[in-house]
């Protein structure tokens, strides 16, 4: 059950696209299509953004997308604001009713 | 809307025991299995506990096997986390969240999470 390996930084100025990999096994991210990403605010509850590789919750703006290519998925945020400055961490099934997560990335819009 | 109301964090020793309660509202408590997430100070998202939507499956991280015991109580609403023999590395912010589904796919809701400090 090792956590799923995510760069610790990324930074884009406004208006700028930045893209977060997220890179696990095909006991996981490669065997599955529940990948799944957060964003997380410091002392708030984490916001699904991302679900099923690539699928947006009702609400979240079309500039987060997501994709997969074998066992490393990615998330790109489109049209940097500065709100989108947070924590984006990825998560995937992992098979036996198990759920890994990544090891968070923190993003800066400078 | 959906709400995870997480409570039951604080100081406790080593050794000791801790029980965290997670009061849902706002949809169908039943029909959800549900899980625990852990993040360490400094650290990543670490899954913890899931649990079915009837209580009758449970599932556990391989770190915390034998200590933690997840349950629910489907007529109150409330998702349990039982802690035994605590020890120091378990000190983190513990999330309880809603799965999409009644069986573990990923977590679609979250709570704001409940402080636990382990130390003497």
């Amino acid at each position: 059950q090792s956590a799923l390996t995510q760069p610790p930084s990324a930074s884009g100025s406004p208006g700028q696209s930045v893209t977060i990999s997220c890179t696990g096994t095909s006991s996981n991210v490669g065997g599955y299509n529940y990948v799944s990403w957060y964003q997380h605010h410091p002392g708030k509850a984490p916001k699904l953004i991302i679900y099923e590789v690539s699928k947006r919750p009702s609400g979240v703006p079309d500039r987060f997308s997501g994709s997969k290519s074998g066992n490393a998925a990615s998330l790109t945020v489109s049209g940097l604001h500065v709100e989108d400055e947070a924590n984006y961490f990825c998560s995937s099934y992992a098979g036996t009713n198990t759920l890994v997560f990544g090891t968070g990335t923190k993003l800066t819009v400078v | 809307q959906v709400q995870l109301v997480g409570s039951g964090g604080g100081v406790v020793q080593p050794g000791r025991s801790l029980r965290l309660s997670c009061e849902a509202s706002g949809f169908g408590f039943r029909n959800y299995a549900m899980h625990w997430v852990r993040q360490a100070p400094g650290k990543g998202l670490e899954w913890v506990a899931g649990l079915s939507y009837d209580g009758n499956h449970k599932y556990y991280a391989d770190s915390v096997k034998g200590r933690f015991t997840i349950s629910r109580d489907n007529s109150n609403d409330t998702l349990y986390l039982q802690i035994k023999s605590l020890r120091t590395e378990d000190t983190a912010v513990y999330y309880c969240a809603r799965d999409r589904f009644d069986t573990t796919s990923y977590c679609d809701y979250w709570g704001q999470g409940t402080l636990v400090t382990v130390s003497s």
